[in-house]
């Protein structure tokens, strides 16, 4: 089935460095993926869309020169939470959809990040 | 406002005990109703969509049901390993070109031997 793979897992850096998150679909093509944020016990909120070869859309509230999304490949898209601060902690998880399948989105296992 | 509430927020069963989580809705136009799984730390892992008003659709101890306002994931006899948070998404017409999908705050599941 498809995999969406998600590097790093894990990350902790300071507060006012930049910090970058791919998803990666590994056996199928995805010329549109999502980011979404995942604070602790609560449920997924859709950051952005994004899509191959065009800008991103941003949902409403979210900062778009904050998170900023690269989406150069057909199998790639990355996440930067630029001078990232305390507050921008929290789980992040892409997720993509095989546009010649099925009408499922298949996520990412998600990276934390803890800006110190 | 697009809308998805799911209840009970948390759920303990006994192992055996069957029991339903329900997922409300309130869009402008659904194109599919999605449940998903997602144990903690990890990203969600697809379970069922479904698309009209009487389609039911199962998988081992689970079965998704769709009425135009909720649906249910009835549980039957679970297991330990049910244990997780289930998620219930919408897809808006409209949004059926990308996929875009809009949560539900989940429903956590312990089941105890």
């Amino acid at each position: 089935g498809a995999v969406v793979s998600q590097h790093p897992s894990w990350v902790i850096c300071k507060s006012g460095t930049s910090v970058k998150i791919e998803c990666r679909s590994l056996d199928f093509q995805a010329t549109t993926m999502f980011w979404y944020r995942q604070f602790p016990k609560q449920s997924l909120m859709l950051m952005a869309t994004s899509n191959e070869g065009s800008k991103a859309t941003y949902e409403q509230g979210v900062e778009k020169d904050k998170f900023l999304i690269n989406h150069a490949s057909l199998t790639l898209s990355t996440l930067t939470v630029t001078s990232a601060h305390p507050e921008d902690s929290s789980f992040y998880i892409c997720s993509a959809r095989d546009t010649t399948g099925a009408n499922v989105l298949t996520f990412g296992a998600g990276s934390r990040l803890t800006v110190l | 406002e697009d809308q998805v509430t799911q209840s009970p927020e948390a759920l303990r069963l006994q192992e055996g005990e069957s029991s339903s989580l329900n997922c409300s809705y309130t869009v402008s136009g659904l194109r599919g109703l999605f449940w998903y799984r997602q144990d903690p730390g990890k990203g969600p892992e697809f379970l069922f969509t479904l698309y009209s008003a009487g389609e039911e659709k199962e998988k081992e101890r689970l079965k998704a049901t769709l009425t135009k306002k909720e649906s249910f994931l009835h549980i039957t006899a679970p297991k330990p390993e049910d244990s997780a948070t289930y998620l219930c998404a919408v897809q808006l017409h409209g949004s059926g070109n990308t996929g875009k999908l809009i949560f539900g705050q989940g429903t956590t599941l312990q089941v105890k031997p």
